[in-house]
């Protein structure tokens, strides 16, 4: 699975969108992206996944750039409850359940 | 739908004692995994199972057994705990099969460990 590189910490204002971004320049043709968010004490909540075009569900927006090399995303009214730390994952969908590695994510504070 | 039920939420273990997580879920995966996150640091997986009689090492395997009889059930097993083992140990499970949302992977909420 490729290598991902996020900020390690964030601030965004509530109401506000909050854009996180992820770098992932080694990422291969079948591998996507997944994020995932783990608020305080709870287990990871997967957000949402994407290839190659943007990607919009009712948590969040994934925007990848047009040579998946990096990607960013957005919550775009941020509340208080977003608080947690964000992972943004690169591999592969189909098979291969193993490996799958969190890096340190992105620490995102929403403040009132 | 449960999702991925993990007991106990809270032990505390002696040194050298044994005990073992339970994990189970309903969903009907393939796949499960145990991960072990200590505080302030990201997840690190301890084993998976792609299958019922399956499993393989993680990246922090040592000090841990697995077995996985059944689809729904993969318990993790400290054999002689030690303070390192002090932990948050999570549980998850995915399909891959699924397709579009393939490999999205379920976690359960959790279980503190603490050895003294």
């Amino acid at each position: 699975d490729a290598k991902t590189t996020q900020p390690p910490s964030m601030d965004c204002a509530e109401g506000r969108a909050a854009n996180l971004p992820c770098n992932h320049s080694t990422i291969s043709g079948n591998e996507y992206v997944y994020w995932y968010r783990q608020i305080h004490s709870q287990g990871p909540q997967y957000i949402i996944h994407g290839l190659k075009n943007n990607e919009t569900n009712e948590m969040a927006s994934l925007i990848i750039t047009e040579d998946r090399k990096s990607s960013t995303l957005i919550l775009p009214h941020a509340t208080l409850r977003d608080t947690a730390v964000y992972y943004c994952i690169v591999r592969v969908a189909e098979t291969s359940g193993s490996r799958l590695t969190f890096g340190e994510g992105t620490q995102l504070t929403v403040n009132p | 739908n449960a999702g991925v039920t993990q007991t106990p939420k809270f032990r505390i273990l002696k040194i050298g004692q044994s005990m073992t997580l339970q994990c189970a879920q309903d969903m009907n995966h393939n796949y499960m995994y145990w991960y072990r996150q200590d505080p302030g640091m990201g997840l690190k997986l301890i084993y998976y199972s792609v299958g019922a009689g399956i499993t393989d090492k993680g990246e922090v395997p040592n000090g841990y057994n697995v077995s996985r009889s059944t689809t729904e059930d993969f318990p993790l097993r400290l054999e002689l705990a030690a303070p390192s083992q002090t932990s948050v140990y999570f549980c998850a499970s995915s399909n891959p099969g699924h397709w579009p949302s393939g490999n999205t992977i379920y976690f359960g909420e959790g279980s503190w460990l603490t050895v003294v």
